[in-house]
C-alpha cells in the first residue's frame, strides 16, 4: 500500500521565481492537505483540498495557491518566491472531509531553498 | 483561536530513564488531539489520536493521556530510536490541524 509521496524532494530556487511541488495521497484517501515546516517549528497549515476544491485556508497570502486532480494528486504553486519560503513543504492525506476520525499521514515532504 | 503549546521544547534522557511530554491546548470543538513523530528531514509519523478527556493508548513504549486541556506522551524505558521530535496537534470545529512547536527528544545510550 503507498503511502503520500511528494516531489522533488529538495528544490534550490531564486527569489521572485515560481515553483510547483506535487503530492500523491495514500491509497483510499482523498483529502490532502499541505503544510509549510520552518526548521526548528511545527507545520503551519496553508490549505486544504477536498472534491478539487479548496476548502479551508490558512494564514498565508494569495501567492500560495493550489489544485487538486480527479485522481486526489494535488499540487502547491508558489510564486514571487521570497527567502523566507525556504522550508520542509509538507503534504497530508486524509480519508473524507466530514469522517471522524480524520487522521492525516504525511509525506517525506519537499526542501525549498530560496537563494 | 486554537492554540498549541508543547513542553519541555527540549529533553534529553538516560536509555530506561521514564518521563513524560506535555501538550496543552485551547480549541474550540475539540474533534481530536493527535500526536505524531518526526525524524529530522522527514515527514511526521502518525503514532495516536485521542478524541475525549480520559481517554489512553499505547504503542510499544509510548502512551498517551488526554484531559480537557492538555494531553501527555509518556514514554517508558526509552531507547536511543525513540530520539525524534515529538509534535501534538488539535483539531476543532475549523476542522484544519493545528500543530505545537515539538519537543526534541534525545535519549543516550
Amino acid at each position: 500500500d503507498a503511502g503520500v509521496t511528494q516531489s522533488p524532494t529538495h528544490l534550490i530556487k531564486t527569489r521572485g521565481q515560481q515553483v510547483t511541488l506535487r503530492c500523491s495521497p495514500k491509497s483510499g484517501h482523498d483529502t490532502v492537505s499541505w503544510y509549510q515546516q520552518a526548521l526548528g517549528q511545527g507545520p503551519q497549515f496553508i490549505f486544504q483540498y477536498y472534491e478539487e476544491e479548496e476548502r479551508q485556508r490558512g494564514n498565508f497570502p494569495d501567492r500560495f495557491s493550489g489544485h487538486q486532480f480527479p485522481n486526489y494528486s494535488s499540487e502547491l504553486n508558489v510564486n514571487a518566491l521570497l527567502l523566507g519560503d525556504s522550508a520542509l513543504y509538507l503534504c497530508a492525506s486524509s480519508g473524507r472531509l466530514r469522517q471522524a476520525s480524520h487522521e492525516q499521514y504525511f509525506g517525506p515532504g519537499t526542501r525549498l531553498t530560496v537563494t | 483561536e486554537d492554540q498549541v503549546t508543547q513542553s519541555p521544547e527540549a529533553l534529553r534522557l538516560q536509555e530506561g530513564e521514564s518521563s513524560s511530554l506535555n501538550c496543552s491546548y485551547t480549541v474550540s470543538g475539540l474533534r481530536g488531539l493527535f500526536w505524531y513523530r518526526q525524524d529530522p528531514g522527514k515527514g511526521p509519523e502518525f503514532l495516536f489520536t485521542l478524541y475525549s478527556a480520559g481517554e489512553e493508548k499505547e504503542k510499544e513504549r509510548l502512551k498517551a493521556t488526554l484531559t480537557k486541556k492538555e494531553s501527555f506522551l509518556h514514554i517508558t524505558a526509552p531507547k536511543p530510536e525513540d530520539s525524534a521530535t515529538y509534535l501534538c496537534a488539535v483539531r476543532g470545529y475549523g476542522q484544519n490541524f493545528v500543530f505545537g512547536p515539538g519537543t526534541r527528544l534525545s535519549v543516550l545510550p
